[in-house]
Formats: C-alpha cells, sequence, structure tokens
C-alpha cells in the first residue's frame, strides 16, 4: 500500500530534551515536506527536500533541522525543543513530475512540549 | 513570499445544500491550486486542483473555479451529504505544484442533518 509514516504519532516530552520525529513513505516520491498544523494558523511549511541531500527552509524552520540521506527518509529534528513546538506534525511527499504533484500527507505526530 | 487567505474559517450548510469556500492569492506567479480535505485524525488529502491555463474543472459533486485576474479561486461542494464534513485547505504553488505549496487557513465545513 502506497503510503506515508510517521513515528511516534503521539509524543510528549520536557523542554530541551532532544527529540527526532521520523518520516518514510515509500513511492520513490522525490520531493518531501515538513508541516505543523496549528489552530487558526491552517499549515506551515517547516522544511522541504527536493531529493537526497537537497533541503531547504520553508516559511517556519528555526528550532527544527532535517536530512534527506536516503530518498525514502526524512526526519525532523528538534535539538532543543521548547514549549512553543508544541504541535501536530505532517509529513508529506510528492513526485516532481509534471501533472504528478499531488502531496501525499502521513498521518501526523502530536508533540506536546512542557 | 505568497499569501493565502481563505474563507469562512467555519461553514455550516443543512445537508443537500451546496457549500461555497473562496480563496484569494497574492502572488500572481503562482500557476497551481489544490484543495484538501482533513478528515478528524487524519492527514490532509488532495481532492481536487486547477491550473492557471484552467477556469474551472468539476469532479462529480465537486468543482473549482478561478478567476487569474482578481487572483481568486473557489471550491464548490453541491448536493452536500454528511461526509463532506471536514476542514478544507487551499494551497497556491508558483512551481506548478513541484517547489511546495502555501496553504491557507482552513475551512471547518459542518453538515446539519
Amino acid at each position: 500500500e502506497a503510503q506515508v509514516t510517521q513515528n511516534p504519532r503521539y509524543l510528549i516530552t520536557v523542554t530541551g530534551k532532544k527529540l527526532t520525529v521520523t518520516c518514510s513513505q515509500n513511492m520513490n516520491h522525490e520531493y518531501m515536506s515538513w508541516y505543523r498544523q496549528d489552530p487558526g494558523l491552517g499549515l506551515r511549511q517547516i522544511y522541504y527536500s527536493m531529493n537526497v541531500e537537497v533541503t531547504d527552509k520553508g516559511d517556519v524552520p528555526e528550532g527544527y533541522k532535517v536530512s534527506r540521506k536516503e530518498k525514502r527518509n526524512f526526519p525532523l529534528i528538534l535539538e532543543s525543543p521548547s514549549p512553543n513546538q508544541t504541535s501536530l506534525y505532517f509529513c508529506a511527499s510528492s513526485y516532481r513530475s509534471p501533472g504528478s504533484y499531488e502531496q501525499y500527507f502521513g498521518p501526523g505526530t502530536r508533540l506536546t512540549v512542557t | 513570499g505568497e499569501n493565502v487567505e481563505q474563507h469562512p474559517s467555519t461553514l455550516s450548510v443543512q445537508e443537500g445544500d451546496s457549500a461555497v469556500i473562496k480563496c484569494t492569492y497574492s502572488d500572481s506567479a503562482s500557476n497551481y491550486f489544490p484543495w484538501y480535505k482533513q478528515e478528524l485524525g487524519k492527514g490532509p488529502q488532495l481532492i481536487i486542483d486547477i491550473r492557471s491555463n484552467v477556469g474551472e474543472k468539476k469532479d462529480q459533486r465537486i468543482a473549482v473555479t478561478l478567476n487569474k485576474t482578481a487572483k481568486h479561486f473557489s471550491l464548490h461542494i453541491t448536493e452536500t451529504q454528511p461526509e463532506d464534513s471536514a476542514v478544507y485547505f487551499c494551497a497556491a504553488s508558483k512551481g506548478g505544484g513541484a517547489d511546495g505549496l502555501t496553504f491557507g487557513k482552513g475551512t471547518h465545513l459542518i453538515i446539519q442533518p
């Protein structure tokens, strides 16, 4: 089944404790992206990657890191989480071929930083 | 950068009636406009999209219209059903969709029985 998986689905942590949220897709998509969703603010892009070893900042990159060592994986790293990073996070992937730009979203990771 | 405004934030309609959600965008270079539906506890899912060389697109009960001059596009849902209840997001992209999306803030559509 074609899908984007994220782990963990729920995470409660404390300020300053490094964490990683994993994202994996099995569709051989070139493009991958991370979004955060907050009430009243919609979906805001954190980082994206056009392909392996190519990453770039989105609209709200502060406090986050990413890496793209393999085509299928795009982990999101919070080196020192703070309470303002409490949010619902979505990973998404898509092809970059003309006519095939639909983004497929994972199920989301709900992060609480206390 | 691109800015996408979406209205209304909440829309309640009677089952069987039509629903319209409107979005405006700021960057005239944007050329791809998808709509995503997010059901409770799930990630957004594409329901329909339109490119700047097309004025209207329809898929069964769902249609999207685009006015490039006014820089606005709309989602129309006819004969609404309970399963249409969800949050809907519009988005815009310059690279035909290849270089990422800027989303609106979302519309919570409630279908009243």
